[in-house]
């Protein structure tokens, strides 16, 4: 079945630090990709996200490539803050023969930024 | 942007005690909305979808009679675990989708601990 792979964490960086997050998926057909950041004790907010090959999703200076190709979509940051500091999640959606769309989740990836 | 409220946020409950989670969509019609629960350091695991009027559909492994989902409106869905147990404790989190291809906006989530 469709499946989603993330770097196991925690990842800690200084600020002002490069962030690289990998993120691979496996899926049939051609899922919509998402990046989803969850703040200690929230709910996810989405962050950003790509429908399709070689779309860039961007929010908050964090970007994302759908890359076909690799089946990835790696998340970046050029230059983290503490206030980033979070989880993050990949995540994918497709065709699950319905108007569902169920998200599949990555396990997550802990960033912890330091001042 | 969209925004679910979920309530109650924390609830500390006894064994055997029936408990039930609000989901709301405060500002469009959610025709779906999804129920995961998440374990300490892990990812989101989807337990069931529920569309408006219809039944919920449970993910694998999930006891409907244990986790009963009710969706009778376009703005509420709510989550009852019935006579919880210690092993229910977790994070449950609900999201909300106005219809596809819309995201799902998640709720803050709430915590459940049984004593």
């Amino acid at each position: 079945g469709d499946s989603v792979t993330q770097m196991e964490g925690p990842v800690t960086l200084s600020e002002e630090a490069f962030l690289t997050i990998n993120c691979t998926y496996t899926a049939t057909g051609y899922p919509s990709l998402f990046w989803y950041v969850q703040y200690p004790g929230e709910g996810l907010q989405l962050l950003l996200k790509a429908t399709k090959a070689d779309d860039k999703g961007s929010n908050k200076g964090f970007e994302a490539t759908y890359r076909k190709e690799t089946t990835s979509f790696h998340l970046e940051k050029g230059s983290v803050q503490v206030s980033d500091s979070a989880v993050y999640f990949c995540a994918l959606s497709g065709d699950y023969g319905g108007a569902t769309n169920k998200l599949i989740f990555g396990t997550g990836t802990l960033l912890a930024v330091q001042p | 942007g969209a925004v679910v409220s979920q309530h109650p946020s924390r609830v500390i409950c006894k064994s055997g005690t029936s408990v039930k989670i609000e989901c709301r969509s405060l500002d469009f019609q959610a025709t779906t909305m999804f129920w995961y629960r998440q374990f300490p350091k892990q990812s989101l695991m989807l337990m069931a979808t529920s569309n408006e009027g219809s039944k919920a559909t449970y993910e694998q492994g999930v006891e409907k009679d244990k986790f009963l989902i009710n969706h009778a409106s376009l703005t509420l869905s709510t989550l009852t675990v019935t006579s919880a147990h210690p092993e229910d404790s977790s994070f449950y989190i609900c999201s909300a989708r106005g219809g596809t291809p819309s995201p799902q906006h998640f709720g803050d989530g709430t915590r459940l601990s049984i004593l």
